[in-house]
């Protein structure tokens, strides 16, 4: 298996403009989760998907954030219009189903906001 | 917001000696798990207690848990250069996935 795959790795863009980040997580995983990583605040859930719902999206910072899952083996994660303070590492991860409690990370996106 | 404070923030030890760090959280829990964080790279499980245990073995690690302390804590035996990473403590409040990662403890394990 590949394992959780985030696209772009890195990001370096103009504040103001579109950021979409994009995860696959493991197939027949049915959960999916964004994270953000940043020195001040560490790692921050901000939005989760159980069979492709959004279930829990109270992470996520404001309204220029929003995540969608079209399909089981796909999410977004989009910024607009992006801000400088919204540099950080973006990760993506999966989960199996409810018997397996362990999260399984992807590489992460590295964006920076100019 | 951040459930687990680590300590200490940062280790740094020899070779063959052993690591130990150090969790706290602030609420009842379903579970704590421990994650490794390579520098640059994704994080990885390494280990769950769940709440009604209070120690568990997986290979050179060893993670206890006092729920009466809301503390948790991650032993490494006989460490390895290549043990190097950062190490997180997360909580699971619910038992329905939403973890909440601790500000973590960087190990730096010298040859």
């Amino acid at each position: 298996d590949a394992g959780v795959i985030q696209s772009p790795r890195h990001e370096v863009t103009e504040m103001g403009q579109e950021v979409t980040l994009r995860c696959k997580p493991i197939s027949g995983h049915n959960s999916l989760f964004w994270y953000r990583q940043t020195m001040m605040r560490g790692l921050e859930l901000l939005i989760y998907f159980n069979n492709n719902v959004p279930i829990d999206d109270s992470g996520m910072p404001e309204d220029r954030f929003s995540a969608k899952m079209p399909n089981a083996s796909f999410s977004t994660l989009k910024i607009q219009p992006s801000e400088p303070r919204d540099s950080a590492v973006y990760f993506c991860a999966s989960r199996g189903d409810r018997s397996s409690y362990e999260q399984y990370f992807g590489p992460g996106t590295r964006l920076t906001v100019t | 917001s951040q459930q687990g404070e680590e300590d200490p923030q940062a280790l740094s030890i020899q070779e063959g000696e052993n690591a130990t760090m150090n969790c706290s959280y602030k609420t009842s829990i379903n579970n704590l798990q421990w994650y490794r964080q390579n520098s640059g790279r994704g994080l990885v499980h390494l280990i769950l207690i769940r709440s009604n245990e209070r120690e568990k073995h997986s290979g050179r690690l060893r993670v206890t848990l006092d729920t009466s302390k809301k503390s948790s804590s991650l032993l490494i035996t006989a460490s390895r250069a290549a043990d190097t990473a950062s190490y997180f403590c997360a909580t699971d409040n619910t038992g329905f996935q939403k973890l909440v990662f601790g500000t973590g403890t960087r190990l730096l394990v010298s040859p």
